[in-house]
């Protein structure tokens, strides 16, 4: 695609309720982000993924937190027992040669998550 | 992380040159300087980068002082659509591969 494309763009939940959030990278790019912006907050990183290296999961704020990358391209981020303090944008970006020095990354629209 | 300090918010008038400053004064000497913006609603978008030369591309101009404790980033002609949330970010490889980002400023570019 011509972007980084996410969805769903906007999910409503219930508390204890799991999520999964979807993000299509740039055709080519090998690493992808995920970073979270709650309402009126700087972004968060969450996870890294580039190429087959294990991933950067530094920023995941709890257990309940995980993602994968299938096949190097599309990435999925699970929330599991939602609670009300994960409401945020959910931004995922890409990168073509993995690296911040050698490009920039290219985010999406965000996944925009409210939970009840 | 080389910490980062920008003001939280500037106005600038539309047509005139916007100048974005950024403190970054325990920057090490690997360590990058990038500019993100962020349009309300938006994913961030990517502006530029450097390391210790002046930058110049289609959107913007990055000055980097000499000892590279600051930068400035300049809007020649800021449009109402150049009105956003400005981050500048400093990063070392050694650190990863994650950019973190601030608070940034807050630019309104009126009329």
């Amino acid at each position: 695609g011509a972007g980084v494309s996410q969805s769903p763009s906007n999910k409503v939940t219930e508390k204890g309720k799991d999520v999964e959030l979807r993000c299509d990278p740039i055709s080519g790019h090998t690493a992808l982000y995920w970073y979270r912006q709650s309402l009126g907050q700087g972004l968060e990183f969450l996870i890294y993924f580039q190429g087959n290296s294990a991933p950067d999961k530094s920023g995941l704020p709890s257990d309940r937190f995980s993602a994968e990358r299938t096949g190097g391209s599309v990435s999925t981020l699970t929330i599991q027992r939602t609670q009300q303090e994960d409401s945020a944008v959910y931004l995922c970006a890409s990168s073509f040669l993995g690296t911040i020095f050698d490009g920039e990354l290219f985010f999406g629209e965000g996944s925009r998550l409210t939970v009840l | 992380d080389a910490k980062t300090t920008q003001p939280p918010s500037m106005d600038c008038a539309e047509g005139r040159a916007a100048n974005l400053p950024c403190n970054h004064s325990t920057i090490s000497g690997n360590e990058y300087v990038y500019w993100y913006r962020q349009i309300h609603s938006q994913g961030p978008q990517y502006i530029i980068h450097g390391l210790k030369n002046n930058e110049t591309n289609e959107m913007a101009s990055l000055i980097i002082t000499e000892d590279r404790k600051s930068s400035t980033l300049i809007l020649p002609h800021a449009t109402l659509r150049d009105t956003a949330v400005y981050y500048c970010i400093v990063r070392g490889m050694e650190y990863g591969n994650k950019l973190v980002f601030g608070a940034g400023t807050i630019l309104r570019v009126k009329s």
